[in-house]
């Protein structure tokens, strides 16, 4: 199966300009995440979506950060205005169903290779 | 609230032989999963190996297996027959499996494997 795609890989801007980030995820996966992951430390889950809902956004910054999943597919991660903290590879993952099989483990999250993002 | 900690940022290993990376966890459930984690350089992150905590068997996986010690909280990765191609970042991560919890997964700072030939 295809895995999560992720555009565009790299991406340099100044501060105070905006950045946006795509992500589609595996075929018929009901959850998508987007997690930050700044040089140094792990990934943090910024924002993620059952279907075309929000189940959890509570460290994502929402006075700059945006993100929507219209269509309950694939996603759009926003950053108006950019600041030199957010500096980082913004991480999009996906998994079956967050619902379900919890316990068997077969909800395991599939990660795409990421979008390096430079604000100078 | 649940915190995972890798105190090694760095770790070396010899081609062919065995190096073991530490995780440690806080958390107050009784039930939950731990994963390892494998980041290459500027590639995907994959999933190496899961625990789950109600079983006291240790989870393995070819050349990879895990040191659960559920009382001490500490679950630890062993690599054993090191190849070239385990080079990568390790991140330890956390899952709860409570009722209602989402599927969020709760990342240690990472250990930058390097395996000298």
């Amino acid at each position: 199966e295809a895995g999560v795609a992720q555009s565009p890989r790299y991406k340099i801007i100044e501060k105070r300009q905006s950045v946006a980030f795509w992500c589609n995820p595996i075929s018929g996966h009901a959850t998508l995440y987007w997690y930050q992951q700044i040089l140094g430390q792990g990934p943090k889950l910024l924002i993620q979506f059952q279907n075309n809902g929000v189940v959890d956004d509570s460290q994502l910054p929402k006075d700059r950060f945006s993100a929507e999943r219209l269509k309950g597919v694939d996603s759009t991660l926003k950053i108006q205005p950019a600041k030199l903290e957010d500096s980082a590879v913004y991480l999009c993952a996906s998994s079956l169903d967050r619902s379900g099989s919890l316990r068997d483990g077969a909800n395991v999250l599939t990660f795409g290779a990421g979008s390096r993002l430079t604000v100078l | 609230a649940q915190t995972v900690t890798q105190s090694q940022p760095e770790m070396s290993v010899q081609e062919a032989e065995t190096v073991t990376l530490s995780c440690t966890y806080d958390t107050s459930e009784s039930d939950y999963y731990l994963f390892w984690y494998k980041q290459p350089p500027s590639r995907q992150m994959i999933l190496v190996i899961r625990q789950e905590a109600y079983k006291q068997q240790n989870a393995t996986e070819n050349r990879f297996s895990v040191n659960f010690q559920k009382a001490a909280k500490s679950f630890s990765l062993k690599i054993s027959d090191s190849q070239l191609g385990d080079a990568a970042m390790y991140f330890c991560a956390y899952r709860s499996v409570r009722s209602g919890a989402t599927n969020k997964l709760i990342f240690g700072t990472g250990t930058l494997l390097a395996v000298q030939p």
